[in-house]
């Protein structure tokens, strides 16, 4: 069975940073693209990030680029979110989500977590 | 990146067919066969129903459907049932510099 798992959500001032972290099983991680999709507090889906599955390769939203990275550690299963510089607008639900892809993500996300909560408040 | 565009709302009956339209532009829907569609009860992780527009993902019921024409794709949910009643959003890929999209989210309601 398919298992993501999301830690590292809290309270973060503005400017202030914060890791997400990703633990996966259930599947062979180190063979597909992995995102983070975000939910702000009653709004919809917006996509953050992803990964391909050996880690060369990353792409961000063009609200995150630059003060948000992506990466993975395949011998740990896990996918990491490192925010930085992070504004009021980055509160949201972070989910962390699978692709059945391995190279790039089309916007397909077979799997989900239960996601993360990050408020960026003073 | 711009979100697709979503009715707010939509509703039907038990046992009735809804269809939720999802506008996109000729970067993103128009351009490729890459829009999915994910299902969001309150409070839970989305759950994906429909990729590259028509394809169903195993154990998903055979009462929802996907379509698109032009820079439009549509999701048709047949024989409503009560726990059909969710968020529902459409998403997109947007080709190399814009990636993914999502759309606003369509909450159906079983009347």
């Amino acid at each position: 069975e398919v298992q993501l798992l999301e830690s590292g959500g809290g309270l973060a001032q503005p400017g202030g940073s914060l890791r997400l972290s990703c633990a996966a099983s259930g599947f062979t991680f180190s063979s597909f693209v992995m995102s983070w999709v975000r939910q702000a507090p009653g709004k919809g889906l917006e996509w953050v990030s992803a990964i391909s599955a050996g880690g060369g390769s990353t792409n961000y939203a063009d609200s995150v680029k630059g003060r948000f990275t992506i990466s993975r550690d395949n011998s740990k299963n896990t996918l990491y979110l490192q925010m930085n510089s992070l504004r009021d607008e980055d509160t949201a639900v972070y989910f962390c989500a699978k692709d059945p892809r391995s190279t790039s993500t089309r916007g397909v996300f077979d799997f989900w977590g239960q996601g993360s909560l990050v408020t960026v408040s003073s | 990146q711009s979100a697709l565009t979503q009715p707010p709302s939509a509703s039907g009956s038990p046992g009735q067919s809804v269809t939720i339209s999802c506008t996109g532009t000729s970067s993103d829907i128009g351009s490729y066969n890459y829009v999915s569609w994910y299902q969001q009860h309150p409070g839970k992780a989305p759950k994906l129903m429909i990729y590259e527009v028509t394809q169903r993902p195993s154990g998903v019921p055979d009462r929802f459907s996907g379509s698109k024409s032009g820079n439009t794709a549509s999701l048709t949910v047949s024989g409503l049932q009560a726990e059909d009643e969710a968020d529902y959003y459409c998403c997109s890929y947007a080709g190399i510099n814009n990636y993914v999209v999502f759309g606003g989210g369509t909450k159906l309601t079983v009347l």
